[in-house]
């Protein structure tokens, strides 16, 4: 059962236009969550995160906004450029005491930008 | 920069070999962990270490299992090979921050295992 969920295994966008990547989750106790970008034969590399106490993040062309209240999270890019193809993963944790925070990803969204 | 070094980015390995995977932190990060990548099913937790000595099984670790003897080492071990354990594995490594809170993780380049 996948608690960290991405609906949409591709998303193509025109460049300069807004690319919109979306997640769902089913933990409530999740309270942190994390957008990493993926390019083939490489590791993720994280791009922004967000904590449960707010609802907007914003870095640069990345917006991430979380509504609790339909456990939705989403990745806005904008503009999309060609780079900004690569594969999405969104990731969540919930707060433990003691050992590490895991990580649980989402199957991840492969996002072309066409120019 | 916080630099995560998996040993080899190709094995490729025969049925029922022993199998290490190597990783190798460069920031004196307390958690480290290794995930597998397969297609459509995202990154899913193999196991994951708090501190040296300790470990944890995440959400899938039949056949494998790990050593952590130094706070910077972490390796994966796979006891006898099998060919659906085919698959991108990755190393990440993350600190505990402000009230227990991890920071982000940060990945290694990932070893492309093939089992014959």
């Amino acid at each position: 059962d996948q608690q960290v969920k991405q609906n949409s295994p591709s998303l193509s966008v025109q460049e300069g236009r807004i690319s919109i990547l979306n997640c769902d989750y089913t933990n409530s106790m999740f309270d942190y969550f994390l957008w990493y970008k993926k390019y083939p034969a490489e590791g993720p590399t994280f791009l922004i995160s967000i904590s449960s106490i707010k609802d907007k993040n914003e870095d640069g062309r990345f917006t991430v906004f979380l509504n609790k209240s339909a456990k939705h999270l989403s990745l806005h890019i904008v503009p999309s450029q060609p780079g900004d193809s690569a594969v999405y993963f969104c990731a969540a944790s919930e707060g433990s005491s003691g050992s590490a925070r895991q990580l649980t990803f989402g199957s991840g969204t492969q996002l072309t930008v066409l120019p | 920069d916080v630099k995560v070094t998996q040993s080899s980015r190709y094995l490729v390995k025969r049925t029922g070999e022993k199998v290490f995977l190597e990783c190798v932190q460069d920031m004196d990060h307390e958690n480290m962990f290794w995930y597998r990548q397969d297609p459509g099913l995202g990154l899913r937790l193999i196991y994951f270490s708090y501190d040296v000595k300790m470990k944890e099984k995440g959400d899938i670790p039949e056949g494998y299992s790990v050593s952590r003897e130094k706070k910077e080492r972490f390796s994966l071990i796979l006891e006898s090979a099998s060919t659906n354990q085919t698959s991108m594995y990755l190393c990440a490594s993350s600190s505990t921050g402000w009230w227990g809170m991890n920071t982000e993780a940060f990945f290694g380049q990932g070893t492309r295992l093939t089992v014959v």
